[in-house]
């Protein structure tokens, strides 16, 4: 979704329930892209990544998917838990291949209701 | 235990004061980076070192400055030239061994206010 002035995106999901959050990256050209939680009054903490060749890839309850058409990023959550609530951001890496820069989405905030 | 280390936690500063965040990582990683967070918004890159003695300016470097002169730390000094440091400052490090991309890991930051 759209982030307007200093309010993030807000998805709120009942506890035990599939979390999706999505972001739009910009540059075609990004081979890499990383989903990161960040819990407040603290550092992003790494949760997965993807490489560009692939349009799927799955973790510990954690699954990011990528379409490249669209230029388009989802992280979904299975069983979401309360300590899952939290900031994401997406990353992507800048200038495509070798580039050691990323640029962050503005995140969304995930609220689970217990 | 490895890790980044930035200290301090909270940090005050006085019209006209410099101030120095520190970032420490034991991580052996070769790249290092700093970026400010402001509430609702993503990251946005100060500086960034790929390597110790060198260092190149990111998006927002006006105000700011920094020293590489050890692999394991990268201080961030806010000088008063920056007209608005309140935010949250975020230090991180990269490994780039290899070609194949590594996620960056990050600190639990410093939060800095105008007094």
């Amino acid at each position: 979704g759209e982030s307007v002035g200093l309010h993030l995106p807000t998805l709120s999901v009942q506890e035990g329930d599939n979390s999706i959050i999505n972001c739009a990256y910009s540059n075609s050209a990004s081979d890499y892209f990383i989903w990161y939680k960040q819990e407040s009054g603290k550092g992003p903490q790494f949760i997965i990544d993807i490489r560009s060749n692939m349009d799927k890839r799955q973790g510990q309850r954690v699954t990011v998917l990528l379409n490249k058409t669209v230029k388009h990023l989802s992280l979904q959550i299975a069983a979401t838990q309360p300590g899952d609530s939290a900031v994401y951001f997406c990353a992507e890496n800048r200038s495509g291949a070798g580039s050691y820069q990323l640029t962050f989405g503005k995140g969304t905030k995930l609220s689970v209701i217990p | 235990d490895g890790g980044i280390t930035q200290s301090p936690k909270y940090l005050f500063r006085k019209e006209g004061q410099n101030v120095t965040l520190s970032c420490e990582q034991n991580l052996n990683h070769d790249a290092m980076y700093w970026y400010r967070q402001d509430p609702g918004q993503g990251l946005r890159l100060i500086y960034y070192s790929q390597i110790v003695n060198d260092f190149q300016k990111g998006d927002i470097a006006e105000g700011y400055s920094v020293s590489r002169e050890k692999k394991e730390s990268f201080p961030l000094t806010v000088t008063s030239a920056q007209k608005n440091p309140t935010a949250f400052y975020l230090c991180a490090s990269l490994d780039r061994g290899g070609y194949s991309n590594q996620p960056q890991h990050f600190g639990d930051g410093t939060r800095l206010s105008i007094l």
